[in-house]
């Protein structure tokens, strides 16, 4: 069936390097993917929209300087988070469709940690 | 803005009784889905529902959307430890876009 990976599933970095989590959709190609940040025993909050061919669209808070998004190819997404710090510490999800949004995948997430 | 209020936010409750979570919104949604989550891992899919009044049921859960589509309830019959996890509603909104609630943890102590 129709699955979403995540890489790495952890990773711990120093403050202010840049780290890459990549998003891939297995078996389906996902022209649009979402990045969520949840923060422990919260919800999921909606970081930008992954486009593939065009630009991102980040929800309103979210620093897109911050938080880079590439939409490489129809089943690749990846979230870089540039210049690191304490606060940007959190469980990163990203999802994708397939083909309407009450049928989506979501990845296993991944912990970032940074020190 | 599209808000969803869930509630409620934590709830701790002996294995076999019964509990209900509610999930609320001023906006009319599309459809609506319920997803469970574990620590450490990305939310898993219970149901979707998109018809109003539609109640859908999955073993010892049962699912409702509200008749004006603004509305929707989880209610877990006989709750066990395995029941155990974060319960998020999410709306859906244009482009594929979910819109979710803050979640209910539900504890269920043996």
């Amino acid at each position: 069936g129709a699955v979403v990976s995540q890489h790495p599933s952890w990773v711990i970095c120093k403050s202010g390097t840049s780290v890459k989590i990549e998003c891939r959709s297995l078996d389906f190609q996902a022209t649009t993917m979402f990045w969520y940040r949840q923060f422990p025993k919260q919800s999921l909050m909606l970081m930008a929209t992954s486009n593939e061919g065009s630009k991102a669209t980040y929800e309103q808070g979210v620093e897109k300087d911050k938080f880079l998004i590439n939409h490489a190819s129809l089943t690749l997404s990846t979230l870089t988070v540039t210049s690191a710090h304490p606060e940007d510490s959190s469980f990163y999800i990203c999802s994708a469709p397939l083909g309407r949004a009450d049928t989506q995948y979501f990845g296993p997430g991944t912990r970032l940690t940074v020190l | 803005t599209q808000l969803l209020e869930q509630s409620p936010q934590f709830l701790s409750i002996q294995e076999g009784e019964n509990l209900t979570v509610y999930c609320n919104s001023s906006s009319v949604f599309s459809s609506l889905q319920w997803y469970r989550q574990e620590p450490g891992e990305g939310p898993v899919l219970l149901v979707t529902v998109v018809t109003g009044g539609e109640v859908k049921k999955l073993k010892r859960l049962t699912f409702q959307f509200g008749d004006a589509r603004k509305d929707s309830s989880l209610h877990i019959t006989a709750a066990q430890p395995g029941d155990t996890g974060l319960y998020l509603c999410a709306g859906e909104g244009s482009n594929y876009k979910l819109t979710f609630g803050k979640g209910t943890l539900l504890t269920v102590n043996p």
